[in-house]
Parts: C-alpha cells; structure tokens; sequence
C-alpha cells in the first residue's frame, strides 16, 4: 500500500524555524496538503494544492515541494505551534487518500 | 461557516455492527466529496474511505474493505458508515470530513464519534 513518510518528533526553541517533511513516490504526480492537530481537538488545514495557504493561516506558514519530498516550514516559531502535523496525498493508481505518520512538533 | 456533527459511536463487539452518521450544515453538500477519517487513540489519521458528490464514486482503505459501506442522502444532507464485523483494531474516533471540490482539501471537519470494539 502506498505511504506517505514523516518523521515522528521534531523539536525547535521559540522564534527558530521547524521544518517537517513528507515522503512519498507520487507526490511529484499528486497535490499534497498538510493539518495541524492539537490535543483533544479535530485537524486543521494549514496547506492545499502543495503550497496555497487558506485564509486565516499566518504566513509564517508554508510550504514547497523538491522531488518526491514535501516539506512544510514554521517560521518563527511560537509555543502555541506545538501540535502534530499531518500531510496528505492521494495513490496516482488506486486514488486511495493516504495520511502520513504524523510529526509532534516541540517547542523547547 | 459549514458544520459537521457525527453521530452513532459507541461500544460494540467484535464481529458487530454500527452505522455512523453525519449530518451536515452550512455548505453546499451535494456538490462535496465527502470522507470519513478515524484516529485510533493516541494515533495518527488514517483515510477509511470517500464519496464522490453524487455517489457515483467511492474508495475504501484496504484496512476496512469489504466490511464498511459508505453512502449519502443529499436531501438530508447526511453521510453514513456502515461498520460491519468490527475488529478491536477498528477502536477510533471517526471523523467526517468535506472535500472541496475544486481544491480536494479537507476544509471542515466534524468533532469524531468514538468506536469501541471489545472482543
């Protein structure tokens, strides 16, 4: 079955930069799109279509794409940021939706 | 501003049944792929399945083929989930989701419906 790769556990001290990244052999065919998840509450879209943001997410968000690895970046990073991060794409062959594993980003 | 509230979760045994609903409010429902995503406790997201619109297209996991059936009622603005011989590992919370039709992402989400499968 097709997998999306992220790193379990980032961690990053206030004001620095986080950068989490996704894996995944169709991302270059396949949009991606990444949610934030803080505990006890439902996702967040934070990305869609690889690099758009919705509106009402800072641009300190962001995101860009080099190959088959995506790679969401928190500039600035504030301790309300610290949450997991999710991306999402879609199997070019079976249009399965898949999940990464999800990162936990600290802030120290 | 668009709403998602599931409903139907519970306890139930393995090899049972339950059907999840989730009603929707607040957008244009029968122009939405919708989806159903779980999260076991403590897990990350996992894609259960998704409809097209008009119903003409749905795709499942491989984790629940065969077993969950997803449908909708766009008069009643109402997606459903029948789970049938659940597992232990079919444990999650249950989260409906819209997909927006132009842009594929998931923009509303409900607050999940928990599913407790005990052997």
């Amino acid at each position: 079955s097709y997998e999306l790769t992220q790193p379990p556990s980032v961690s990053v001290s206030p004001g620095q930069t986080a950068r989490i990244t996704c894996s995944g052999d169709t991302l270059p065919k396949q949009y991606t799109y990444w949610y934030q998840q803080k505990p006890g509450q439902t996702p967040l879209l934070l990305i869609y279509k690889d690099t758009k943001r919705p509106s009402g997410i800072p641009e300190r968000m962001s995101a860009s794409t080099s190959g088959t690895t995506v790679t969401l970046t928190i500039s600035g990073v504030q301790v309300e940021d610290e949450a997991d991060y999710y991306c999402q794409s879609a199997d070019s062959t079976s249009a399965y939706w898949v999940f990464g594993g999800g990162t936990k980003l600290t802030v120290l | 501003q668009g709403q998602l509230v599931e409903s139907g979760g519970g306890p139930v045994k393995s090899g049972g049944s339950l059907r999840l609903s989730c009603a929707a409010s607040g957008f244009d429902f029968s122009d939405s792929y919708m989806t159903w995503v779980r999260q076991a406790p403590g897990k990350g997201l996992e894609w259960v399945s998704y409809m097209s619109s008009t119903g003409i297209y749905t795709n499942y996991a491989d984790s629940v083929k065969g077993r969950f059936t997803i449908s909708r009622d766009n008069a009643k603005m109402t997606l459903y989930l029948q789970m049938n011989s659940l597992r232990a590992d079919d444990t999650a919370f249950y989260y409906c989701a819209r997909a927006d039709s132009s842009t594929g992402m998931l923009d509303h989400w409900g607050r999940g419906s928990l599913v407790t499968v005990s052997s």
